[in-house]
């Protein structure tokens, strides 16, 4: 069965500051993977999505890598900001249309 | 365009009860998936439905079930509510002809047992 581990589990980090989430996941027959943001009370916000057959992914300040060969995905956020502040998830699929299994998150707090 | 509708957006039942949530999909989105979301589990996929037809199913007990209408709409049920059923129900939906879309959630009904 899947497993996917995000670290850590909670970041503070000063506004301006760049940062990288981790996300790691056991089995590499995965046929993408799906970064989310959750604000507290809310639904999920898909950030990125990136191929299997893809090496990088970006949008705006947002940089997704993968190496599916080693089950690994980073989320790189430059030169945070307040508004980034939230709880970030990422979740991998299995050729199984749409089933995603998802890691527990990384919480983020972003200081001004 | 309007996103994703989930009612009610709380709900509170006692053990043995049932309930039933409601999700409307985007329009022209066709796939509705539904997620478990706790702070012991985390998110853990629950069922999807795709024309009508469950296509994909978790490992939840038979308790939980679903169905979904012609126009999309799908609703959940769980039957005979426990305790540990007490979480954040988010659905999700999709176009439907692909794998691994991009999902769109909605802001999810929370319910508790009591």
């Amino acid at each position: 069965k899947q497993e996917v581990t995000q670290i850590p589990a909670a970041l503070s980090v000063p506004e301006g500051e760049n940062l990288v989430l981790n996300c790691s996941f056991t089995d590499s027959a995965i046929y993408n993977l799906q970064w989310f943001r959750q604000d507290p009370g809310k639904g999920l916000t898909s950030l990125l999505l990136i191929q299997s057959s893809q090496r990088e992914q970006t949008s705006g300040r947002l940089n997704a890598s993968l190496d599916k060969s080693s089950g690994r995905s980073t989320l790189y956020i430059a030169a945070s900001q307040p508004g980034d502040s939230a709880t970030y998830l990422c979740a991998v699929n299995g050729y199984n249309f749409n089933k995603f299994y998802f890691g527990s998150g990384t919480k983020l707090n972003v200081k001004p | 365009k309007a996103g994703v509708t989930q009612t009610p957006r709380y709900l509170i039942k006692t053990r043995g009860q049932q309930v039933t949530l409601s999700c409307s999909p985007i329009s022209g989105h066709r796939s509705v998936s539904w997620y478990q979301q706790t702070p012991g589990q985390g998110l853990q996929f629950l069922f999807e439905y795709f024309s009508e037809t469950q296509r994909n199913k978790g490992n939840f007990p038979g308790r939980f079930s679903g169905r979904q209408f012609s126009n999309s709409r799908s609703e959940m049920n769980v039957s005979t509510l426990e305790l540990g059923d007490s979480a954040l129900y988010l659905c999700a939906s999709s176009l439907g002809d692909g794998v691994g879309e991009k999902l769109f959630f909605g802001s999810g009904t929370q319910l508790s047992v009591l």
